[in-house]
């Protein structure tokens, strides 16, 4: 278990629609990290905040967004969704850049 | 454009003996690399990191040496072990705190 939870586990959803998907970090973890990974992409970072601020940003679609709350945990929102935001979606947190402690992640599928 | 690249997605190597997982990358900016181990069903759990000013961290089993001419690191895992079967990936961070993985290899130990 790494401290790191994620909600829910999965989700079921069509085309078009909007999900939120929620993660809370490890006590005293002022990082998180969003990532994708798809089956032909492999894990792709999405969107670090730290500390409530956005921090770093990778390959987040613009229909995609983030934000982290005065209680440190994070929610990733995805909207106007296509089949091929179908994914494994994680989160990680950490205090230091070089260990992340990811969460088992939300498997989305868009149907 | 892949900056990260695992050229092998599976490996199979007998138990007991050396496991040696490669990456290689494209951009000399990067800062520090990591490698993951993922189970299937949950996130990734980091293994091990090296800086970009070293050549060589060793953590146990775990050695990952940098060849920084070559653009080339590489994992190495001895003696191998039933549970290290699992999928290795290998990530680069640059100096804004961006991290791009690569693919990932399947490590299968033979008994």
């Amino acid at each position: 278990d790494s401290g790191v939870t994620q909600t829910p586990k999965h989700l079921i959803t069509a085309t078009g629609q909007r999900v939120t998907l929620r993660c809370s970090p490890r006590s005293g973890d002022l990082s998180v990290y969003w990532y994708q990974q798809s089956l032909d992409q492999g894990l792709q970072f999405l969107i670090q905040y730290y500390n409530g601020e956005e921090r770093a940003k990778g390959n987040i679609l613009e229909r995609f967004s983030a934000q982290q709350f005065p209680d440190l945990h994070s929610e990733l929102n995805l909207s106007s969704l296509e089949l091929g935001d179908s994914a494994l979606y994680f989160c990680a947190s950490s205090g230091l850049v070089d260990t992340q402690y990811f969460g088992p992640g939300t498997r989305l599928t868009v149907l | 454009d892949q900056q990260v690249k695992q050229n092998s997605p599976s490996l199979s190597v007998q138990e007991g003996r050396i496991s040696i997982l490669n990456c290689d990358y494209t951009n000399s900016m990067f800062d520090y690399f990591l490698w993951y181990k993922k189970y299937p069903a949950e996130g990734p759990t980091f293994l091990i990191s090296i800086s970009s000013i070293k050549d060589k961290n060793e953590d146990g089993r775990f050695t990952v040496f940098l060849n920084k001419s070559a653009k080339h690191l590489s994992l190495h895992i001895v003696p191998s072990q039933p549970g290290d079967s699992a999928v290795y990936f290998c990530a680069a961070v640059n100096r804004d705190d961006k991290i791009i993985f690569g693919k990932g290899t399947r490590l299968h130990i033979l008994p």
